[in-house]
C-alpha cells in the first residue's frame, strides 16, 4: 500500500521557518514527481508545489514562489518542503501528495501566530 | 488565470443519484489533464475517490464513478448514503508547462 506521512508541523512567529518532511512507502518513489497541497483552516485545498521525480524541476504557486523551496531525496523515499519568511496566511494542514495518481498523506498542521 | 469550477452545493436523497462537476472557466476538460476527486468529511483528512479521469482509488466502493460530461469532469455517487455527505473536491492539472495542479473550490454534498 503506498503511504505518505507528513512531519515538521509547528507553531511558529511571523518572518520564520519551518522544514516540512514527506516519508514515502509503497511505490516507486523516484519514478514519481510529488506535490505540497494546503488547506488553510475553513478554506479549500490549495495547490502548492511540485517537483520532478529526478528533482530537477520544481514549480510553485504563486503564494509560494520565492519563500517555499521543495525538494527531495530519492536514496530516502523523502520529500521537503523548506519554508521562509512564514505569514499567518501561510497558516494550514500541509499535505503530501502524488496528484496524478491520487496519492495523500494525512497532513501536517503549520501555525503562524504571534 | 484559469479557474476550476464547481458546485457550491448539492443535495440528494438516501438512495439516489447525483452527479458533481468540474470544469474551467476557459476551456474544456479532457482526460489529458487528469481530474481527480476527493471526498473531505467535516474535521477529517480528505482522501483521494478518482484519479487521471475515472480510476477509483484503492478501497473506494463502486457506487463512486468518474468521467467527462459535456467537457466537465464528473463524480457520479449512486445509491447516496448518509455518510457521502461531505465536501468534494476536484483537482486539473495545468500542463507540462507550468506543471501547476488547481483545484476547484469544493462542493458541499447534503444528503436528506
Amino acid at each position: 500500500d503506498v503511504h505518505l506521512l507528513e512531519s515538521g508541523g509547528d507553531s511558529v512567529q511571523p518572518g520564520g521557518s519551518l522544514r516540512l518532511s514527506c516519508a514515502a512507502s509503497g511505490f516507486t518513489f523516484s519514478s514519481y514527481g510529488m506535490n505540497w497541497v494546503r488547506q488553510a483552516p475553513g478554506k479549500g485545498l490549495e495547490w502548492v508545489s511540485t517537483i520532478s521525480p529526478g528533482g530537477d524541476k520544481t514549480h510553485y504557486a504563486d503564494s509560494a514562489k520565492g519563500r517555499f523551496t521543495i525538494s527531495r531525496d530519492n536514496s530516502k523515499n523523502m520529500v521537503y518542503l523548506q519554508m521562509n519568511s512564514l505569514r499567518a496566511d501561510d497558516t494550514a494542514v500541509y499535505y503530501c501528495a502524488n496528484l496524478r495518481f491520487g496519492y495523500l498523506g494525512q497532513g501536517t498542521l503549520v501555525s503562524v501566530s504571534s | 488565470q484559469t479557474v476550476v469550477t464547481q458546485e457550491p452545493s448539492f443535495s440528494v436523497s438516501p438512495g439516489g443519484t447525483v452527479t458533481l462537476t468540474c470544469g474551467l472557466s476557459s476551456g474544456s476538460v479532457s482526460t489529458n489533464i487528469y481530474p481527480a476527486w476527493f471526498q473531505q468529511s467535516p474535521g477529517q483528512a480528505p482522501r483521494t475517490l478518482i484519479y487521471s479521469t475515472s480510476t477509483r482509488s484503492s478501497g473506494v466502493p463502486d457506487r463512486f464513478s468518474g468521467s467527462i460530461l459535456e467537457n466537465k469532469a464528473a463524480l457520479t455517487i449512486t445509491g447516496a448514503q448518509a455518510d457521502d455527505e461531505s465536501d468534494y473536491y476536484c483537482v486539473l492539472y495545468m500542463g507540462s508547462g507550468t506543471s501547476s495542479w488547481v483545484f476547484g473550490g469544493g462542493t458541499k454534498l447534503t444528503v436528506l
